[in-house]
C-alpha cells in the first residue's frame, strides 16, 4: 500500500528564507506527483504537477523536484514571504490509477 | 481556469438526517472524487467515479454513498448522519487522458452533525 510521508509536520522561518519542503513515498511505481497549497479552512490549491518522466517543475518562486527512484520529492520555495503561510500537501498517483494518496502534510509559517 | 464548486461552505445536521453534498465542476472531467480530511488523519479517500454512473469505494466508504447522473455532477450522501461523520469534505476532478493528471479541488465543506 503505497505511503506518502511529510516531514516536518511544521515549519516557522524568517521572512526571505529560502525553503524546502520534503515528500516520500514508499512505492517507486508512481504515476504523476502533485503539491498543493491549503489556507485554513479552505479548499486545496494546486501549485505544481510533476509527471513521471520529469525531474523538476517550476513556477514563480517555487521549485518541485522528483526522484522516483529514491521516493522523494522536494517543494523549494525562494525568498519566502508572510502569504506563504499555509499548509503545503503533497500526493502522489500510482499507475493505473487516478487516486491521489497524500501525505498529511507541513504548516509553514513565514514570520514577518 | 478550471472551478470546482461545492454547494455549501457550512452545513449542520442532526444525528439520523439523510444529507447530501452536492459538487459541479466545468472543465468536463471524467473524474471525481469525494475525501474527507479530519485532524492527525490528513484526507481520506471515500468515493471515485471514472465516469457518469460509474463509481469505486475508496478507503472509507461506509456510512456513504454516491451518485453521478450527469459528468459534471458528483453528489456525496450521507444515508443517516452520525457525530463521527462531522468533518471536512473535500471535491476533486481531473482529466481522464493522457500524462496531465492535475486534480483540482473545490473550497470545501465543512459538515457538522449534531
Amino acid at each position: 500500500k503505497q505511503e506518502v510521508t511529510q516531514i516536518p509536520a511544521a515549519l516557522s522561518v524568517p521572512e526571505g528564507e529560502n525553503l524546502v519542503l520534503n515528500c516520500s513515498f514508499t512505492d517507486s511505481a508512481i504515476y504523476n506527483l502533485q503539491w498543493f497549497r491549503q489556507d485554513p479552512g479552505k479548499g486545496l490549491t494546486s501549485l505544481l504537477l510533476i509527471q513521471s518522466s520529469q525531474r523538476e517543475q517550476t513556477s514563480g518562486r517555487l521549485n518541485a523536484s522528483l526522484d522516483k527512484s529514491s521516493g522523494r520529492s522536494t517543494l523549494y520555495i525562494a525568498a519566502s514571504q508572510p502569504g506563504d503561510s499555509a499548509t503545503y500537501l503533497c500526493a502522489v498517483i500510482k499507475g493505473g490509477s487516478e487516486k491521489l494518496v497524500f501525505g498529511k502534510g507541513t504548516k509553514l509559517t513565514v514570520n514577518p | 481556469d478550471v472551478k470546482v464548486t461545492q454547494s455549501s461552505r457550512y452545513l449542520v445536521k442532526r444525528t439520523g438526517e439523510k444529507v447530501f453534498l452536492e459538487c459541479v465542476q466545468d472543465m468536463d472531467h471524467e473524474n471525481m472524487f469525494w475525501y474527507r480530511q479530519d485532524p492527525g488523519l490528513g484526507l481520506r479517500l471515500i468515493y471515485f467515479s471514472y465516469d457518469v454512473k460509474m463509481k469505486e469505494k475508496g478507503d472509507i466508504p461506509e456510512g456513504y454513498s454516491v451518485s453521478r447522473e450527469k459528468k459534471e455532477r458528483f453528489s456525496l450522501i450521507l444515508e443517516s448522519a452520525s457525530t463521527n461523520q462531522t468533518s471536512m469534505y473535500l471535491c476533486a476532478s481531473s482529466i481522464n487522458r493522457g500524462m496531465n493528471t492535475e486534480a483540482f479541488f473545490g473550497q470545501g465543506t465543512r459538515l457538522t452533525v449534531v
